[in-house]
Formats: C-alpha cells, structure tokens, sequence
C-alpha cells in the first residue's frame, strides 16, 4: 500500500524560504516507475500543480515557479523535499505531495495523494 | 495553459439520485490524459478516473467518465453518503498540469 505524508512548518513569515517534506512507504524512487509530485490549494482556489520528481532524478516544474522553486529526492529515506523561496501571503495554501508513476511520455495521474499541510504566510 | 472550468459549482442531489458533473477545457485535451479526483475535507484526495474513461483501482463501476476534446463529464450513477465531496478534473497532457475549480456535491 502506498502512503504519503507532508510536513514542514505551518507559519513562515514573508520573503523566508519553505521548506516541506514528502514522507512515503509502498514504492521506491530508487528504482524505476515512479515519481513525487507536489500540488497546492489555497484556500478557496483551485488545485495548482507544483513540480514533480522521478525515479531517474528528472525533474518538472511549473514554469511560471520555476525560479523559486527546486525539488530533490532522498532514496535512502524515502523523502521528497520542495524548497520554495521567497514566500508571500499570496503563497498560504494546503500542500499536498502525491505518487505517480513515471511512464515513457511522463504524463501520469497522480494516483496516490498525501492529505496535506496547511502553510500560512504572515508577518 | 489550458484552462478547467468546471460546472455547475455545487450540485445538491440526494442518496440515489443521479450526478453528472462537468468540466471544460480552453483548448483540446488528449482523453489519454484526463483524470477526475474526489476530495473530502481533510482527507487525502482520490483518483477516480484517469485517461478519461478508466476507473483507478478499487473504484465503483457507479463512477464512469466519459468526454472528448474540450468537453469531459463524470457521472455518479445512484450516489451513496459517502459519494458526498468536491470533485476535480485534471488535465496532465499538456505542461503546465492543471485542474478544475472543483465542483462540490452535497445532500439536498
């Protein structure tokens, strides 16, 4: 069974960099077939895909996040880290990390879903 | 990027009726890569269908997807209590990934 947990601070204040963690069970990215993904929601709003990871360490980002964002992966513990600089209010959302798996064209659902953390922005 | 538009915003139905949920795209979309999630408050959200039409593992058959293009729809056949949470629509063909507002399901 594959499961998927995120943590990270829940208060950052603006301009800090966020840093989350995706701890996972059930599949390796040691291995080939799968990736880490992350996605967003702030509140009220719509789901926003983030960046993804896979097992070959390739990696895919939102462009227009590009900058402020960067995704590594920890085999040996099985983590996923998103790092996003430079946080704003605007940037308070539920953070999710979710499993897909790395087919050849890398257009995969993300089929196994973390339950989120919260991350507010404020001074 | 393409953009979901997901309609209507709520849906007030009760146990054994019919739900039939919408999402539209701004441009074509493969149905190889089009996928429908269920998200309760606190959970974990769930894939429900993916490449369009396909059930994930250990979905109901009263979940069915169907579309083409720019016009995909999810039915729920006869919903049960639990069938009772927001749904999302994504499209994961075309970079960047993108999903629907979400449309929410609740007991009339």
């Amino acid at each position: 069974q594959i499961t998927l947990k995120e943590s990270g601070p829940t208060l950052v204040k603006p301009t800090q960099t966020l840093t989350l963690t995706c701890s996972f069970s059930g599949f390796s990215l040691g291995v080939s077939g799968a990736g880490v993904g992350w996605i967003r929601q702030p509140p009220g709003k719509a789901l926003e895909w983030l960046a993804v990871i896979y097992w070959d360490d390739d990696k895919r980002y939102r462009p227009t996040l590009e900058t402020r964002l960067t995704i590594t992966k920890d085999t040996s513990t099985n983590q996923v880290v998103l790092t996003m600089t430079n946080m704003d209010p605007v940037d308070t959302a539920t953070y999710f990390c979710a499993h897909t798996s790395a087919g050849t064209t890398r257009q995969d659902p993300f089929d196994w879903w973390g339950q989120g953390t919260l991350v507010t922005v404020s001074s | 990027e393409i953009v979901l538009t997901q309609s209507p915003g709520s849906l007030y139905l009760s146990p054994g009726e019919r739900a039939t949920l919408s999402c539209r795209a701004s441009q074509s979309v493969s149905s190889s890569y089009f996928a429908w999630y269920q998200h309760k408050p606190g959970r974990a959200p769930r894939l429900l269908i993916f490449a369009a039409s396909i059930r994930a593992t250990g979905i109901p058959d009263r979940f069915s997807g169907s579309g083409s293009r720019t016009d995909f729809t999810l039915t729920i056949s006869r919903l049960e209590p639990e069938d009772f949470a927001v749904y999302y629509c994504q499209q994961y063909g075309s970079s960047p990934r993108t999903f629907g507002q979400g449309t929410r399901v609740e007991i009339k």
